[in-house]
């Protein structure tokens, strides 16, 4: 069973500072990698898919990279503002493509 | 774009009456999932439509969640009868393509309270 592991669970920065988040997964035999965020009592939005095939991808201060071997992903967020913080989502999609495990998410916060 | 539209985003009732959850997915798209996320257990996948038809529905809980999908732009979960442990925020998410091709987007969520 695909497990997805998001460490740090919590995390607080200040205001410009770059930034990382992690994510790993059990089973390396993924269809993509998916992260979202999620605002309080909003639906999740996503930000960036990554396919099985790619080594990253980028949008605008947002950059994820994925390394299947490994089972690793990371979500690099460069000159933090107040704007990002919130719970940030990374989910794998099973080959079957039916079933995205998510991990539990990191809650970010950057201060002023 | 509307996007994903859920209703209602709330709804409070008692224990054992009955609750119909809406999804209007984005248009075009053919894959339909429906989520619970609760403090304890996070998102947990409950079903999964591909052109209307449930293809994973082993993550509904018992015989009291039911699921349909009429034709492509609506679909309903529904709990009867309701329980004070089905609390919880239920998303619908749509996307284009089976296998994991293409990106999932989410609704805003229906926040369920079972008194």
């Amino acid at each position: 069973k695909q497990e997805v592991t998001q460490i740090p669970a919590a995390l607080s920065v200040p205001e410009g500072e770059n930034l990382v988040l992690n994510c790993s997964f059990t089973d390396s035999a993924i269809y993509n990698l998916q992260w979202f965020r999620q605002d309080p009592g909003k639906g999740l939005t996503s930000l960036l898919l990554i396919q099985s095939s790619q080594r990253e991808q980028t949008s605008g201060r947002l950059n994820a990279s994925l390394d299947k071997s490994s089972g690793r992903s990371t979500l690099y967020i460069a000159a933090s503002q107040p704007g990002d913080s919130a719970t940030y989502l990374c989910a794998v999609w099973e080959t079957s493509g039916s079933r995205l495990t998510f991990g539990e998410g990191t809650q970010l916060t950057v201060n002023p | 774009d509307a996007g994903v539209i859920q209703s209602p985003r709330h709804e409070v009732t008692e224990m054992g009456q009955e609750v119909t959850l809406r999804c209007k997915p984005i248009s075009g798209h053919n894959s339909l999932f429906w989520y619970r996320q609760t403090m304890m257990r996070g998102l947990e996948l409950l079903i999964y439509f591909n052109n209307n038809v449930p293809i994973d529905d082993s993550g509904m809980p018992e015989d009291r969640f039911s699921a349909k999908m009429p034709n492509a732009s609506f679909s309903t979960l529904k709990i009867q009868p309701s329980e004070p442990r089905d609390s919880a925020v239920y998303f619908c998410a749509s996307r284009i393509g089976r296998g994991g091709t293409g990106e999932l987007f989410f609704g805003e969520g229906s926040r369920l309270t079972v008194l």
